[in-house]
């Protein structure tokens, strides 16, 4: 299958800092990356949609100026929380289609953050 | 709408037990359905998946059939083992590439 892969795995930041994460689809061109955001025990709330070129998404209850969301390539989407704060900690997956895989989602490792 | 429900767990089950975990969904027109696993600290792997009705998915010893008249694409398999404890998320695709996700459900394998 296709590969998706983050960077960094894990953070760790002051509050009030801005982190970026990144998403890459390395071997195949992602024309629409998604970003999720994961608690303990808890199942996958989608935060955004991102299509290359083009705005993401965001859904309901996700703040867009809290959670920048940039894919400037087919083959990478950036996820910055800015001026984080403690319940800022999660973990971020990402996830992404397209190419000959449009009917499948590929997920990456996830990046946990901790907000000190 | 679309959703996927799933089998709440946890489930804690001895090596070599029989493993189903259970998930029906509601959709309009004909999803593909999948499933996902969770390691522990890590993204989800795509484990199965099956495009249209009576199609069965496997791998790795797991396997789900698409149940239509059940809605249906339970988990299952004959052997687990203690490396299968996991997070395990049943999905579904609508026609427009829309993922739906169940909430998780967590195995645990004893020796």
């Amino acid at each position: 299958g296709a590969v998706v892969s983050q960077h960094p795995s894990w953070v760790i930041c002051k509050s009030g800092t801005s982190v970026k994460i990144e998403c890459r689809s390395l071997d195949f061109q992602a024309t629409t990356m998604f970003w999720y955001r994961q608690f303990p025990k808890q199942s996958l709330m989608l935060m955004a949609t991102s299509n290359e070129g083009s705005k993401a998404t965001y859904e309901q209850g996700v703040e867009k100026d809290k959670f920048l969301i940039n894919h400037a390539s087919l083959t990478l989407s950036t996820l910055t929380v800015t001026s984080a704060h403690p319940e800022d900690s999660s973990f971020y997956i990402c996830s992404a289609r397209g190419g000959l895989h449009t009917g499948e989602l590929f997920f990456g490792e996830g990046s946990r953050l901790t907000v000190l | 709408g679309n959703s996927v429900t799933q089998m709440e767990g946890p489930v804690t089950l001895s090596e070599e037990a029989f493993l189903t975990i259970n998930c029906t969904y509601t959709a309009t027109g004909y999803p593909s359905l999948f499933w996902y696993v969770q390691y522990p600290g890590e993204g989800l792997q795509l484990l199965l998946k099956a495009t249209k009705a009576d199609d069965k998915g496997s791998n790795k010893g797991f396997e789900a059939t698409y149940r239509k008249e059940t809605t249906s694409f339970h988990l299952e398999k004959g052997s687990v083992q203690v490396s299968d404890s996991a997070v395990y998320f049943c999905a579904l695709s609508d026609r427009g590439g829309q993922f739906y996700f169940g909430t998780g459900t967590s195995l645990t394998v004893i020796p």
